[in-house]
């Protein structure tokens, strides 16, 4: 089996600071991605990967920018906290057609 | 685009008895699985159970659901609910084409004695 790591688990950050979290992945799957998962929305899609140096956009991409330099991992960036926002950032890969999720980072911005 | 319907963000249901979770889905491309996830609290999303053949029921863990095309369902169901059903189920078609997995709203299952 495999496992997929995301770091931090807790993220608290400030007003209009970028914020990277960041996810690795052993199972050698193609695809990754990261959903956002707030309370009552479910999980909304925000950055896809099908293979290294790709990115493809989900339904709420703005306000993100991803990178994916290398199979194993892929990074999502913040790239202006909102005040108050409070989410969990939930990565997954791939070996169609099942998802296979990681523990998530939990997001608090002050 | 894609979309998935889940009617009910909170479902409670007294321990032994029935539970369904519905799921109604719109899709605008070849879909050629459908799942649904379980997520326990504090624990990440794993796979419940899967289909991709119309009319054939797919049965894990004592949960069943039937996909019905013709419906655009693919509900939920067990005969008997115990405490450790407790969790947010998310209901899940995938598109095929753009690998993407695209989620309902969830429904939160509550399971009291």
């Amino acid at each position: 089996g495999g496992i997929i790591t995301q770091t931090p688990k807790f993220l608290i950050g400030q007003e209009g600071q970028k914020l990277t979290l960041k996810c690795q992945q052993n199972f050698n799957h193609d695809t990754m991605y990261w959903y956002r998962q707030d309370s009552g929305k479910g999980l909304r899609l925000i950055y896809y990967s099908i293979t290294e140096n790709d990115l493809q956009k989900g339904d709420l991409s703005e306000g993100y920018d991803a990178s994916r330099e290398k199979k194993s991992s892929f990074s999502l960036t913040v790239t202006s906290a909102q005040k108050n926002e409070m989410a969990v950032f939930l990565c997954a890969s791939s070996n169609r057609p099942t998802l296979y999720f990681g523990s998530g980072t939990r997001l608090t911005v002050l | 685009g894609d979309s998935v319907t889940q009617t009910e963000g909170l479902v409670t249901v007294t321990e032994g008895l029935p539970v369904k979770l519905n799921c109604t889905y719109q899709t605008t491309y070849l879909t050629i699985a459908f799942f649904w996830y379980v997520q326990y609290l504090n624990e990440a999303p794993q796979v419940l159970l899967k289909s991709s053949t119309d009319n054939k029921r797919t049965e894990h863990q004592g949960f069943h659901a039937t996909l019905h095309k013709s419906s655009s369902s693919f509900h939920l169901q067990k005969s008997s609910a115990q405490l450790s059903d407790s969790a947010l189920y998310y209901c899940a078609p995938l598109n095929y084409n753009q690998g993407k997995l695209i989620f309902g709203q969830g429904t939160k299952l509550s399971i009291k004695p």
